[in-house]
C-alpha cells in the first residue's frame, strides 16, 4: 500500500460547481494535513493547513480530515476558471518532512 | 517581501554534462529544502539544510548529486554527470524555524526545469 494515494485526474467541472478532491494515507505518524495548489510552471503554494480531524474553512475552500479513516478532502465552492491548477495533498511528520500526493489536475470550464 | 528565487528557470544539456542550480531562500529562513518533481508526480525531498548543516540527505543520489549551503543562506545543487532520467523540475523551498517545531510552512520557488538530451 502506498503511503499516499491521490487520483491524478484530470478533473473537469463547469464554472460555479462544487469541486471535491480527496486523498487517502496509510501513515498514522502524519500530524499535519495540507493542500497545496500548483499552477503550471510555478512552485506549489500552501492553500490549507490543519492538524486535527474535522473541517476548516477559508473563503471558498474547506479542508476536511478524517483521521480514523485516514482520508482528507478539499472542497472548492463556486469554482472559478482561476482555480484551474494541480492540487497536491501533503502530509507532514513531526520532523517537518512533507510527503506529497501525485496531485490532481483540475480544469474549471467557463 | 521577495519569495524564494531560483536560477536558471530552464536548462537544457546533453547527457554526461554537469549542471548546477542556484537557490536564494526567503530572508531569515533557517531551513532550506531541495525537491525533485517528475512530470505528473508530487515533489520528493532530496536534501534539507538547517542553516549550513545538511540534516537529511538520505534521498540524495550521492554518486552524482551534491549540494552545498555556504554561510547558511544561498544553496547550490549540482549534478555530475547528468543522465537522461534526471530530466525533471528541481524545486527549492525554505521555512522559518528549525525542523521539529512542527508545522513550519515551506515556501517554494518556481523551480528549474532540466531537460537532459
Amino acid at each position: 500500500q502506498k503511503e499516499v494515494e491521490q487520483d491524478p485526474g484530470p478533473l473537469s467541472v463547469p464554472e460555479g460547481a462544487i469541486v471535491s478532491l480527496n486523498c487517502t494515507y496509510s501513515n498514522s505518524a502524519f500530524q499535519y494535513f495540507m493542500w497545496y495548489r500548483q499552477y503550471s510552471r510555478k512552485g506549489p503554494e500552501l492553500l490549507m493547513y490543519t492538524y486535527s480531524s474535522g473541517n476548516k474553512e477559508d473563503g471558498r475552500f474547506t479542508a476536511q480530515v478524517d483521521k480514523s479513516s485516514k482520508y482528507i478532502s478539499l472542497f472548492i465552492r463556486d469554482s472559478q476558471p482561476s482555480d484551474s491548477a494541480t492540487y497536491l495533498c501533503a502530509f507532514m511528520n513531526r520532523d517537518d518532512k512533507i510527503i506529497f500526493g501525485k496531485g490532481t489536475r483540475l480544469h474549471i470550464l467557463p | 517581501e521577495a519569495g524564494v528565487v531560483q536560477s536558471p528557470r530552464y536548462k537544457i544539456i546533453e547527457k554526461k554534462q554537469p549542471v548546477a542550480f542556484w537557490c536564494n531562500p526567503i530572508s531569515g529562513h533557517n531551513t532550506l529544502y531541495w525537491y525533485l518533481q517528475n512530470l505528473g508526480q508530487g515533489p520528493e525531498l532530496l536534501i534539507r539544510y538547517e542553516n549550513e548543516e545538511a540534516v537529511d540527505d538520505s534521498q540524495l543520489p550521492k554518486d552524482r548529486f551534491s549540494a552545498e549551503r555556504l554561510k547558511g543562506v544561498d544553496s547550490t545543487l549540482k549534478i555530475q554527470p547528468a543522465e537522461l532520467g534526471d530530466s525533471a523540475v528541481y524545486l527549492c523551498a525554505s521555512s522559518f524555524g528549525l525542523a521539529g517545531g512542527g508545522g513550519n510552512e515551506q515556501f517554494f520557488g518556481p523551480g528549474t526545469r532540466l531537460t537532459v538530451l
